[in-house]
């Protein structure tokens, strides 16, 4: 137990559904973070919030839309999704801006998209 | 090519052999870090080094700085060590984290 909370743990969608993935911390920490691990690549940075504001965007489709109304809260909302995006979705925080405090991961969503 | 080369890819081992996964990488960083991934995906943070050693339990961390390359030694090792290690470094010039594929460690009794 790592103090972060995902939910749904699995998810299966068309790609004309549109749902949302949920992160919760309970750590106190000011930064949250969503990757995208896909098989056999590394670990990708979707997008970081500090102190609630979004200060990175990896370049990462529309479809994918993240939202942060607090410090404890991170939400990635999905809509027309592609195939190529099943992928285990990743939710973690830190007490600062990442690469320079410890990261805390959440078990993960593992999304499928038909 | 990755910034972050990791080696071996896969590895079996005996329970109570003395395991060593390497991290090569070819930025300058201000931090390195050890993370692994047990199956069903939750990610535990195992070590952040910028220099030096460290040691927590049976596993050991090291680094060098000059030569760009890491060390993750898992001592006596045992069945539960069994997942994927991954190295992730963050460039100093940057906050975010780059990350190594991953080393798949099967420890068997």
């Amino acid at each position: 137990e790592t103090g972060v909370t995902q939910t749904p743990r699995h998810l299966v969608m068309g790609m004309t559904n549109k749902k949302s993935l949920k992160c919760e911390q309970h750590l106190g920490h000011n930064a949250m973070y969503w990757y995208k691990q896909s098989a056999k690549k590394p670990l990708e940075l979707m997008f970081v919030y500090s102190l609630e504001e979004r200060v990175e965007n990896n370049s990462v489709p529309s479809r994918f839309s993240p939202e942060c109304p607090n410090s404890s809260h991170l939400f990635l909302h999905l809509h027309t999704l592609q195939p190529e995006d099943s992928a285990l979705y990743l939710c973690a925080s830190s007490q600062g801006r990442q690469g320079y405090y410890e990261q805390y991961f959440g078990p993960g969503t593992r999304l499928t998209v038909t | 090519k990755n910034e972050v080369e990791q080696s071996p890819q896969n590895l079996t081992a005996q329970e109570g052999e003395f395991i060593t996964i390497n991290c090569s990488y070819s930025v300058g960083i201000s931090a390195l870090h050890w993370l692994q991934q047990h199956p069903g995906g939750g990610i535990v943070s195992l070590f952040m080094l910028s220099s030096g050693k460290k040691k927590h339990g049976r596993l050991i961390a090291t680094i060098n700085i000059q030569e760009k390359h890491s060390s993750l030694h898992i001592t006596a090792s045992h069945p539960r060590d069994s997942a994927v290690y991954i190295c992730a470094v963050n460039p100093g010039t940057a906050s975010k984290l780059t990350f190594g594929t991953g080393t798949r460690l099967q420890v068997t009794l």
